[in-house]
């Protein structure tokens, strides 16, 4: 059972509408995070969050913003899509000592900007 | 050189035959290791982590090995549903606890 959540799985979508990536958990986590991941590359941190009201930059520069109000819930928006925006955008999170837990992703959300 | 390097393979393997790959990094002073286990167009899955001393989970056998700076992975009596993309995890530098994702390597059992 899937206690990390995307919506949409699926979203295809216009140059220059706004969007908002859903991320909801129910397992009481600190921690997290958005990664951008396209076909057969390597997965790249775009956002990340500890807490409520806490956010950050990833590794990986996007033009995608972030915000924590719930710990349950951190959504990610694209106030203006391109179709350099299309890709994978996977939701995860973690608790504080999660050495031997690792990471729960949800079940992604494939984005195409046309 | 990339903070965590995979052969991408694929690797195409009789089923029922053992398979390892191995994935390097550069940071000696990561702490942390992972086998993810990713299928085509779902989210990575945890497999294993990474102990000093080696681990086994069934089938699967994990080893680091710091002085080199690589960690391997080994699968036994292989099944058509191992079939995935196995990615390497270091902790170690970088934001958001350090962890950085191989790119995987892309593993076919055939009947």
């Amino acid at each position: 059972e899937a206690d990390i959540y995307q919506t949409p799985r699926y979203l295809v979508i216009g140059t220059g509408k706004k969007i908002t990536l859903e991320c909801s958990q129910t397992m009481g986590h600190d921690k997290m995070y958005w990664y951008q991941q396209d076909p057969g590359m390597e997965l790249h941190l775009i956002h990340y969050s500890y807490g409520v009201n806490s956010t950050e930059k990833g590794d990986l520069s996007s033009e995608s913003t972030v915000s924590r109000i719930r710990t349950e819930h951190f959504p990610l928006t694209l106030e203006s899509a391109r179709p350099s925006h299309t890709s994978q955008y996977l939701c995860a999170s973690s608790e504080w000592g999660w050495s031997s837990s690792g990471y729960t992703f949800g079940s992604g959300t494939r984005l195409t900007v046309v | 050189r990339k903070e965590v390097e995979q052969d991408p393979g694929p690797f195409n393997v009789p089923e029922g035959a053992t398979v390892a790959f191995n994935c390097t990094y550069s940071n000696s002073a990561s702490q942390s290791f992972f086998w993810y286990r990713q299928d085509c167009r779902k989210e990575p899955k945890l497999l294993m982590s990474v102990y000093s001393s080696g681990n086994e989970d069934g089938r699967f056998t994990a080893q680091l090995n710091r002085a080199s700076q690589y960690i391997s992975l080994l699968i036994r009596d292989s099944k058509l549903s191992d079939s995935a993309t196995y990615l390497c995890v270091v902790k170690g530098g970088g934001g958001a606890d350090g962890l950085t994702f191989g790119k995987g390597t892309h593993l076919i059992i055939q009947p």
